[in-house]
């Protein structure tokens, strides 16, 4: 079955701080994996797409990487700022936007 | 930008009734997409349309239809609206360019079913 796994189910850190989350998938065929940011009340905003050969991707201070070996995917935050309290929801495609498996999100939670 | 709008931002209604959610999108997209969205679950999806008047099943469709007269407008039908439909329903467009297109979502659609 195809499904992907987010870890942790939430995180608080403090404003200034880095943070890395965690996305593990069993998704086949894979087509590419993307991050989106969900504001609370809004919907998802994509920040990253990546193909199996792209290993690494950034987007201002969010830099997803990829090991495709291991299945695992994760969006590393650099100097955290309060704007970067949403949930972060790892996609996986199985070719195309038509199978999307959405992994249910971690939570972030910055405080100043 | 890409824009897409949702009818509402919240929705009450009763056991029973027909609810119509409206999403419409101004970047001239092909394909349509409407998700529901649970607290720890992830989006699924309910119905997607590649083109005007086309409609696919997605994940979960029983109990929802769909309408896409027009290309910028996709509708999502409740036929008879219950309880276990109370949900935050999520629109969505995207182009046709390969294996990674991005998908645009509206600001979604609280709807409580009493």
């Amino acid at each position: 079955k195809n499904q992907v796994e987010q870890s942790p189910q939430s995180l608080i850190i403090l404003e200034g701080k880095n943070c890395t989350l965690q996305c593990n998938y069993t998704v086949s065929p894979f087509s590419n994996l993307r991050w989106y940011k969900q504001d609370t009340g809004r919907g998802p905003v994509s920040l990253t797409i990546m193909t199996f050969s792209e290993n690494t991707k950034s987007n201002g201070r969010y830099t997803a990487t990829l090991d495709a070996d291991t299945k695992q995917s994760s969006l590393h935050i650099t100097a955290s700022q309060l704007s970067d309290s949403a949930s972060f929801i790892c996609v996986v495609s199985a070719g195309g936007n038509y199978q999307l498996i959405w992994g249910a999100g971690t939570k972030l939670i910055i405080k100043p | 930008d890409v824009k897409v709008t949702q009818s509402s931002r919240y929705l009450v209604k009763r056991t029973g009734e027909k609810v119509f959610l409206e999403c419409v999108q101004d970047m001239d997209h092909e394909n349509m997409f409407w998700y529901r969205q649970d607290p720890g679950l992830g989006l699924r999806l309910i119905y997607f349309s590649y083109d005007v008047k086309m409609k696919e099943k997605g994940d979960i469709p029983e109990g929802y239809s769909v309408s896409r007269e027009k290309k910028e407008r996709f509708s999502l039908i409740l036929e008879s609206a219950s309880t276990n439909q109370t949900s935050m329903y999520l629109c969505a467009s995207s182009y046709t360019s390969g294996y990674t297109d991005t998908q645009y979502f509206g600001p979604g659609t609280r709807l409580t079913v009493l």
